[in-house]
């Protein structure tokens, strides 16, 4: 079954304390991104990644880290978490085609909350 | 102007009737655009995607796209109250050096409400 894995789903944490989500896809997809959503402001774009070891910026990148050593694999880094980081994310991957792009898959959501 | 605008509603119809959901975007090269359906707490799902002016059906939905106004919109025939959700619109933002290559980039949703 085609699907993106984010663990963990639930997450409460202490603010400094270093944490990371895992992202994992099964399609062999080349693009991979991550998004986080908060009330009133839709999914914002966090990092993505356009293939192994090319990543780049999203609209709402401070306070985050990503890697791509591997295709399937897209970890989201926070170094020093802080409560404003307190949000729903999600992992996303597709098969850009050209202009043309295909579906978005997504993960099942990490709810994290940072107090 | 924002990248990609929807109303945020809510957005309330009644069982059986049409909702019409509307998206405006900004980038006037966009060429793919989508609906997603996201139910509290979950992940969106893809309910419909465009890429030519015109109209999509697919069963009960309707995706209408003019690239001209910069407009794209949804409609759902014979509400359910299963409908009842957040809309996502989204689209593909180009890549700054010109590659044919975007991101998917949303707007804030719409909720609607769909009562029996």
């Amino acid at each position: 079954e085609a699907q993106v894995t984010q663990n963990p789903r639930y997450l409460i944490t202490v603010t400094g304390k270093k944490l990371t989500v895992t992202c994992s896809q099964n399609m062999n997809h080349e693009y991979m991104s991550w998004y986080r959503q908060d009330p009133g402001l839709g999914l914002r774009q966090i990092y993505y990644s356009m293939n192994v070891e090319v990543t780049d910026k999203g609209d709402v990148p401070e306070g985050y880290k990503v890697s791509r050593k591997e295709k399937r694999n897209f970890p989201l880094i926070l170094e020093s978490p802080s409560p404003n980081q307190t949000s729903l994310y999600f992992c996303a991957s597709r098969e850009p085609q050209g202009a043309r792009s295909t579906e978005a898959f997504f993960g099942q959501g990490t709810r994290l909350t940072v107090v | 102007q924002k990248e990609v605008e929807q109303n945020s509603g809510p957005l309330s119809v009644p069982e059986g009737a049409i909702a019409s959901l509307n998206c405006t975007y900004s980038d006037r090269g966009s060429q793919s655009f989508f609906w997603y359906r996201q139910y509290s707490g979950k992940s969106p799902e893809l309910i419909m995607f465009i890429y030519s002016n015109g109209d999509k059906e697919d069963g009960r939905f309707t995706a209408q796209l003019n690239k001209a106004s910069q407009y794209v919109s949804l409609l759902i025939r014979d509400s359910q109250p299963s409908d009842s959700a957040t809309y996502l619109c989204a689209v593909i933002r180009r890549m700054n050096y010109g590659g044919s290559q975007g991101n998917l980039i949303f707007g804030k949703g719409t909720k609607l409400s769909v009562k029996p």
